[in-house]
């Protein structure tokens, strides 16, 4: 069975860049798109983006000008960068496998980041 | 892109009542690539149905998803104490997988 988690600082500064792996094990890259979601304390899902395996990708326009996600198919990973954060930022991060016609299968636990001084 | 509009906010039902949750798209979705998820506090989000219809692998037969357009609906059958959590629709499969903003179940 697939399994997903995410990995980095959990506190970043203000104006600086988040940056968060997100490692598959127990299944390929290949064959689905992985996402990553956030979810500001309190607050609903917001999605962020998505990778193919093929390394395209789709971002949420709100964040399209401060957000990058790349995938490293060698070593199962796929990765998010968000640039110029601000406290608003501040959220439990997710990444998930989805699949196109069945949806977001296997999610991570998340991690929660907060942007602060 | 279309927008989703769930709705209630909340629903407090009793142990056995059937719970109706609605998600409207501000533009016509095909129902194949509407999903339902189940958030308990403090875990990550759970699949529930996908394609509008089908259940996840391990969803009770209590939960039941419809719906076509621009009205989906998602139906617990008998509330179980378990089922207090967070409930969200998602259109996946698009360039846009935009989620709802969620109906919280209480069961009292």
């Amino acid at each position: 069975q697939v399994q997903l988690q995410v990995s980095g600082p959990g506190l970043v500064k203000p104006s600086e860049t988040l940056s968060l792996t997100c490692t598959v094990s127990g299944g390929s890259i290949s064959g689905y798109y992985w996402s990553w979601i956030r979810q500001p304390p309190g607050k609903g899902l917001q999605w962020i983006g998505y990778i193919f395996d093929t390394g395209n990708t789709n971002y949420n326009p709100s964040l399209k000008s401060r957000v990058s996600v790349s995938v490293d198919t060698s070593n199962n990973q796929f990765s998010l960068r968000l640039t110029s954060v601000t406290a608003a930022d501040t959220a439990i991060y997710f990444c998930a496998r989805a699949d196109w016609n069945d949806g977001y299968d296997s999610w991570a636990q998340g991690a929660l980041v907060t942007v602060s001084s | 892109d279309s927008v989703l509009t769930q709705s209630p906010g909340t629903l407090s039902l009793s142990p056995g009542e059937r719970a109706t949750l609605s998600c409207k798209a501000s533009q016509g979705i095909s129902s194949s690539y509407i999903a339902w998820y189940q958030q308990r506090p403090g875990q990550a989000p759970r699949l529930l149905i996908y394609g509008g219809s089908n259940r996840a692998t391990g969803t009770p037969d209590r939960f039941s998803g419809s719906g076509s357009t621009t009205d989906f609906t998602l139906t617990i059958s008998r509330l179980e104490p378990g089922d207090s959590a967070v409930y969200y629709c998602q259109r996946y499969g698009s360039s846009w997988d935009t989620f709802g903003q969620g109906t919280k179940v209480e069961i009292k």
